[in-house]
C-alpha cells in the first residue's frame, strides 16, 4: 500500500492506556479544525472536527481540546486498542477558505 | 470510502510522459480536491474545484492541471510527468455547508 512518512513524530502507548497526540497550527485566522486518521494503503478517514468556538467536543472515545490563546491542538484517545495503530493528522481551515491545511502528522503505534 | 474511486491506484510512467489521475464521486458533493501526500511534508494541496468548470489553484500547482466538465468527475493532468511528480495523490470531496472532506484510496505514482 501507500507509505504515508518515514520520518514522522512518532508514539507509541500501551494498549488499554490513554494517548494524546498534539497539533501546533499556524494561522491564528482558522477558524475550523478537523482529525484524520490514516492507516497503511489507506486514505485518511474522519476522526472529529472542532470549530474555533469550541474548546472541547468529545466523540466516541476521542476527545478534541482546542487552545486557541497559544495555537494549541490535542486528540485524546481513550483506551487504546490495536486498530488505533495510524498516523494522525491535524488539518486547519483558515476562515473564508474551502480547503484544509494539513499538518505533517504523527506515527501513533499501540503496543500489546 | 464515501463514494469516491479513484483511478488508476498505481502507475508507472517515464519522464516527459502526460499522465491523466481521475477522481470519480457518487455523493454529488459540490466541492472536489487533489492532493499529494509526500514523506516530510504531510498533505498539500495541488487544485480544488468548487463546480463544474469552476477550478482553483492550491499550494502546488506548477506542473499540474485540472479539468470538471460533470459534477462527478474531477481529472488531473501532469502535462510533462517529472520525477519531482512521484508522489501518492489522493482526491477529496465535501459538500456545500459542510468542513469535512472525505478521501479516496489514493493513486501511487512513479516517474522513473
Amino acid at each position: 500500500g501507500e507509505s504515508v512518512g518515514l520520518h514522522l513524530p512518532t508514539l507509541s502507548v500501551q494498549e488499554g492506556d490513554n494517548s494524546i497526540i498534539n497539533c501546533a497550527y499556524s494561522n491564528s485566522a482558522s477558524d475550523y479544525f478537523i482529525w484524520y486518521k490514516q492507516e497503511s494503503g489507506k486514505g485518511p478517514q474522519f476522526i472529529i472536527d472542532i470549530r474555533s468556538n469550541m474548546d472541547k467536543r468529545q466523540g466516541q472515545r476521542v476527545t478534541v481540546l482546542l487552545n486557541k490563546t497559544v495555537k494549541h491542538l490535542s486528540l485524546q484517545i481513550a483506551a487504546t486498542q490495536p486498530g488505533d495503530s495510524a498516523v494522525y493528522f491535524c488539518a486547519e481551515r483558515v476562515q473564508g477558505a474551502q480547503n484544509l491545511v494539513f499538518g505533517q502528522g504523527t506515527r501513533l503505534t499501540i503496543n500489546p | 470510502d464515501a463514494g469516491i474511486t479513484q483511478s488508476p491506484r498505481h502507475k508507472v510512467t517515464e519522464t516527459g510522459t502526460p499522465v491523466t489521475l481521475r477522481c470519480h464521486q457518487t455523493e454529488n458533493h459540490r466541492y472536489m480536491y487533489w492532493y499529494r501526500q509526500d514523506p516530510g511534508h504531510g498533505l498539500r494541496l495541488i487544485h480544488y474545484s468548487y463546480g463544474v468548470k469552476d477550478t482553483d489553484k492550491g499550494e502546488v500547482s506548477d506542473g499540474y492541471s485540472v479539468s470538471r466538465s460533470k459534477t462527478e468527475d474531477f481529472l488531473l493532468t501532469l502535462e510533462s510527468a517529472t520525477s519531482s511528480q512521484t508522489s501518492v495523490y489522493f482526491c477529496a470531496i465535501s459538500g456545500t455547508g459542510t468542513l469535512e472532506a472525505f478521501f479516496g484510496q489514493g493513486t501511487r505514482l512513479t516517474v522513473v
